[in-house]
């Protein structure tokens, strides 16, 4: 099956910093999805990406699926956006989204 | 409005009971999705079910675990002869009859046994 990388493992930031996620897969992939995992541990779907650029407010995505990686971009840092950023990717229709380990983030005030 | 809707939240189940989880799926989705996330990891897939049937289960143990999607009412992760090893989060997602398309969660239902 795919498989998912992410980086960092973890990150910490002061609030108003920008940063970077990124995330690596293995194999060609039709669907790839970015989720948050706030500090309570719901999981939000940030992103459904399986290629080109989406920009959500202080959030955006870029997949290059031809280079299998995909980034998540947050500008100006807030304390409410700490918590796990997964990326998940399928390469089949019908297949169940293969998650990575997840890159934690601390946004410090 | 309901987003997907799990319960219970918690649970705890001494070592031999058995575990029932269910979930809702979001109006107008007939997908339903099963994932555990063991503490400080991600998210493993389980089984993957639309009504009444089930597409993937390569995910699940191949013991006492199993699950359901009825034509009616929810659908249920059922875990026999819970041991602490099954001790997790689980998580139920649903999406639209249309297979790529964003994933929902629910809230999740944290099992403890004991």
């Amino acid at each position: 099956g795919i498989q998912v990388e992410q980086s960092p493992p973890d990150l910490i930031l002061q609030e108003g910093a920008n940063s970077t996620l990124r995330c690596n897969f293995s194999d060609s992939v039709n669907n790839l999805q970015w989720f948050h995992q706030n500090p309570w541990g719901q999981l939000i779907n940030l992103f459904y990406i399986p290629s080109g650029t989406k920009q959500n407010g202080r959030l955006s995505a870029t997949t290059v699926a031809t280079e299998r990686y995909s980034l998540l971009y947050i500008s100006s840092s807030q304390t409410t956006d700490s918590g796990v950023y997964f990326c998940a990717a399928a390469g089949g229709g019908a297949d169940g989204l293969t998650f990575g380990k997840g890159t934690h983030l601390i946004i410090q005030p | 409005n309901a987003g997907v809707m799990q319960n219970p939240r918690h649970l705890v189940r001494r070592r031999g009971q058995e575990a029932r989880l269910r979930c809702s799926p979001m109006k107008g989705h007939s997908h339903v999705y099963w994932y555990r996330q063991l503490p400080e990891e991600g998210l493993k897939f389980m089984v993957y079910l639309q009504k009444e049937n089930i597409i993937d289960e390569s995910g699940m143990p191949k013991e006492r675990f199993s699950a359901e999607f009825p034509k009616e009412g929810p659908s249920i992760l059922r875990i026999q002869q819970v041991v602490r090893g099954d001790s997790a989060a689980y998580f139920c997602a649903s999406s639209p009859p249309w297979a790529l398309s964003p994933l929902h969660f629910g809230n999740g239902t944290r099992l403890t046994v004991t």
